[in-house]
Order: structure tokens, then C-alpha cells, then sequence
């Protein structure tokens, strides 16, 4: 059974600060999507990782897959209050059904 | 937005009265799927579909049911609602599994009173 392991669940940061959120696997797989959810709302798609190695950016945030170590980390580069919500990575294994971490809820701090 | 609603947005139902939960998409998607939202767990895949009157269990699957008699709607019944089924379910839907993402619908809030 696959296992996802997300740290820290909860990650209060103060604006400017750089921090990693990890995304921790049990089963082999090639294929990673992180989510972001704010309060109250739906899920929204922020990158999908295809490939060992595959680095993904957009802003602030940058994600990388490394499907040997079984680990994708969510990288956040000068905080600012707007990335406050909880964000989720999602492991889909070869021929089989995705499964989601619980969570990183991270709230920026002025 | 990629198409996809979900019906209700909010309900609030007894105990032993059987729900019924719509996702409709306009975009022809093959793959749905419902999940299931509560604090601490993430999300967990409650059913899926492959296709019409193609579907398959997730690992939370005890006291649903689903059908898909159109490629655009995949519905979710709880067949008698236990206070435990409280929960918010979100609908999702995919394109292909060759790397496509989810699509998520704007979730049902569903409460068993």
C-alpha cells in the first residue's frame, strides 16, 4: 500500500523567510502533482512532476521529484502572506491509483 | 474553470436517509473521481470511474455507491447516511493518466445529523 508522508504539517513562517515542505513516498513512482487548497475552497493544481529530476517553478515556489530517494520538496523562496494556505502532494504509482499527503498548512507572518 | 460542478454545494441530512452527490463536466474527460476531505486525512478516493459504467472502489469505499450512465456525470449515493460520512467530497476529473493533473470541482459540504 502506498504511503505519503508529509512534513511539516504545519509550518508557520515569517514573511521574507525561505522554507522546504517534503513529500515523502513508500512505493515506486514517476509521476508527483502538488495542490494548493485555500480555507473554504477547492484544490487547485500548482505542478505536475514527470520525470526523476523534473524541477518545476512558478513564483515563488519551486518543486523537484526525486524518484530514486522516493522525496519531492515544495520550495518556498521570500515568503509573503498571499502563499498562506495548505498545500498538498499527490503520488500517483505506476498502473495504480493516486494517493495524497495530509497536508502542509503553512501560514506567513508579517 | 474546467467544467466541472458539483451538486449540492451544502446539505444537511439525517441518519438513515440515503444522498445522492452530482459531478457533471463538460469537457468529455474519461477519468472521475470522488474523494473524500477531513481533517487529518487528506484526501481519500472514496470511487472512481474509467469510463461509462466503468467503475472501481478507492480505499474508503464502505456505504458508497456510484454510477456513471454518462460520460459527464458520475453520481455518488450514500445509501443510509451515518454521522461518520460527514465530510466534505470533492469531485475530480482527469484527462488522461499519461501525466495530467486533477481537476478538482468546488466540493460538497454534506453533513449527517
Amino acid at each position: 500500500e502506498l504511503k505519503v508522508e508529509q512534513n511539516p504539517l504545519f509550518l508557520s513562517m515569517q514573511e521574507g523567510k525561505n522554507y522546504t515542505i517534503y513529500c515523502n513516498y513508500s512505493t515506486t513512482s514517476d509521476r508527483l502533482y502538488w495542490y494548493r487548497q485555500d480555507p473554504g475552497k477547492s484544490l487547485e493544481s500548482l505542478f505536475v512532476l514527470l520525470s526523476n529530476g523534473a524541477v518545476k517553478q512558478e513564483g515563488r515556489l519551486m518543486a523537484s521529484l526525486d524518484t530514486k530517494a522516493r522525496l519531492s520538496t515544495l520550495h518556498i523562496t521570500a515568503a509573503v502572506h498571499d502563499l498562506s494556505a495548505t498545500y498538498f502532494c499527490a503520488v500517483v504509482p505506476h498502473a495504480g491509483k493516486s494517493t495524497f499527503g495530509d497536508g502542509t498548512t503553512l501560514t506567513v507572518k508579517p | 474553470d474546467a467544467g466541472i460542478t458539483q451538486s449540492p454545494r451544502h446539505k444537511v441530512t439525517e441518519t438513515g436517509t440515503p444522498v445522492t452527490l452530482r459531478c457533471h463536466q463538460t469537457e468529455n474527460h474519461r477519468y472521475m473521481y470522488w474523494y473524500r476531505q477531513d481533517p487529518g486525512h487528506g484526501l481519500r478516493l472514496i470511487h472512481y470511474s474509467y469510463g461509462v459504467k466503468d467503475t472501481d472502489k478507492g480505499e474508503v469505499s464502505d456505504g458508497y455507491s456510484v454510477s456513471r450512465s454518462k460520460t459527464e456525470d458520475f453520481l455518488l449515493t450514500l445509501e443510509s447516511a451515518t454521522s461518520s460520512q460527514t465530510s466534505v467530497y470533492f469531485c475530480a476529473i482527469r484527462l488522461s493518466l499519461d501525466g495530467d493533473g486533477y481537476t478538482f470541482g468546488s466540493g460538497t459540504r454534506l453533513t449527517v445529523v
